[in-house]
C-alpha cells in the first residue's frame, strides 16, 4: 500500500530551523517527483519544493534561498530544512507523490503544523 | 510563474444540482491540468489530470474540460460527501501553481 507520513513541525520562534520528514512506504521516493505543499490557516494550498528523479531541486520564489529539498534514498525519505522561518511560514505541509497522470500528486500524507511564533 | 485564477470562490447549490467551476491560467499550459478536492482537516484528494482524465475511483459525476488557458471541473449531480473545497493546479511548468480554491455549500 502506498502511503506517506510527515513528521518533524513544531512550535518554533522567528529566525529559527526546522526539517520536516517524510517516509514513504509502498514505492520508491527516489524514482517518483515528490513535492511539498502547504496551507496556511484558513487558507489555500501553495506549492513549496519539488524534486525530480535526477534530484533536480524546485521551489517557490517565497522560500528559495531559506528551504531545501533533499531526499535519503536508502531511507525512502524525503525531507524540508527550513531556515530562517517567519511568522508566514505557518502552515500545515504536506509531502506528496507526483504520480498521477501529468504530473498530478496522487498520493499525499495527513500533513504537520509548523507554527512560527515567539 | 504561472498563476492560476478560479471562479467563483465560493458557491452555494443544492443536491442533485449541476456544478461548474473555472480555471484559468495566466499562459497557456497545455493539458498539465488537475483537480483535487478537500475537505476540512483533511489532505487534499485528486479527481482529475490532464484536463479530463478521471483518478482512480472518483465518481464518474465529476469531468473535467479546457486546454491552454481555461479550463473547468463539473460535477453533475451534487451527492452530500461533494461539498468541500477544490484547487485547480497546474503541472506544466515549475514552480508549480494552484487556483485559490472554490469552497462548495450546501444551499
Amino acid at each position: 500500500e502506498v502511503q506517506v507520513v510527515e513528521s518533524g513541525g513544531g512550535l518554533i520562534q522567528p529566525g529559527g530551523s526546522l526539517r520536516l520528514s517524510c517516509a514513504a512506504s509502498g514505492f520508491s521516493v527516489s524514482s517518483n517527483y515528490m513535492s511539498w505543499v502547504r496551507q496556511a490557516p484558513g487558507k489555500g494550498l501553495a506549492w513549496v519544493s519539488g524534486i525530480d528523479t535526477a534530484g533536480n531541486t524546485y521551489y517557490a520564489d517565497s522560500v528559495k534561498g531559506r528551504f531545501t529539498i533533499s531526499r535519503d534514498n536508502s531511507k525512502n525519505a524525503l525531507y524540508l530544512q527550513m531556515n530562517s522561518l517567519r511568522a508566514d511560514d505557518t502552515a500545515v505541509y504536506y509531502c506528496a507523490r507526483e504520480g498521477g497522470g501529468a504530473s498530478s500528486f496522487d498520493y499525499w500524507g495527513q500533513g504537520t503544523l509548523v507554527t512560527v511564533s515567539s | 510563474d504561472i498563476q492560476m485564477t478560479q471562479s467563483p470562490s465560493s458557491v452555494s447549490a443544492s443536491i442533485g444540482d449541476r456544478v461548474t467551476i473555472t480555471c484559468r491560467a495566466s499562459q497557456g499550459i497545455s493539458s498539465w491540468l488537475a483537480w483535487y478536492q478537500q475537505k476540512p482537516g483533511k489532505a487534499p484528494n485528486l479527481l482529475i489530470y490532464a484536463t479530463s482524465s478521471l483518478h482512480s475511483g472518483v465518481p464518474s459525476r465529476f469531468s473535467g474540460s479546457g486546454s491552454g488557458t481555461e479550463f473547468t471541473l463539473t460535477i453533475s449531480s451534487l451527492q452530500p460527501e461533494d461539498f468541500a473545497t477544490y484547487y485547480c493546479q497546474q503541472t506544466n511548468r515549475f514552480p508549480y501553481s494552484f487556483g485559490q480554491g472554490t469552497k462548495l455549500e450546501i444551499k
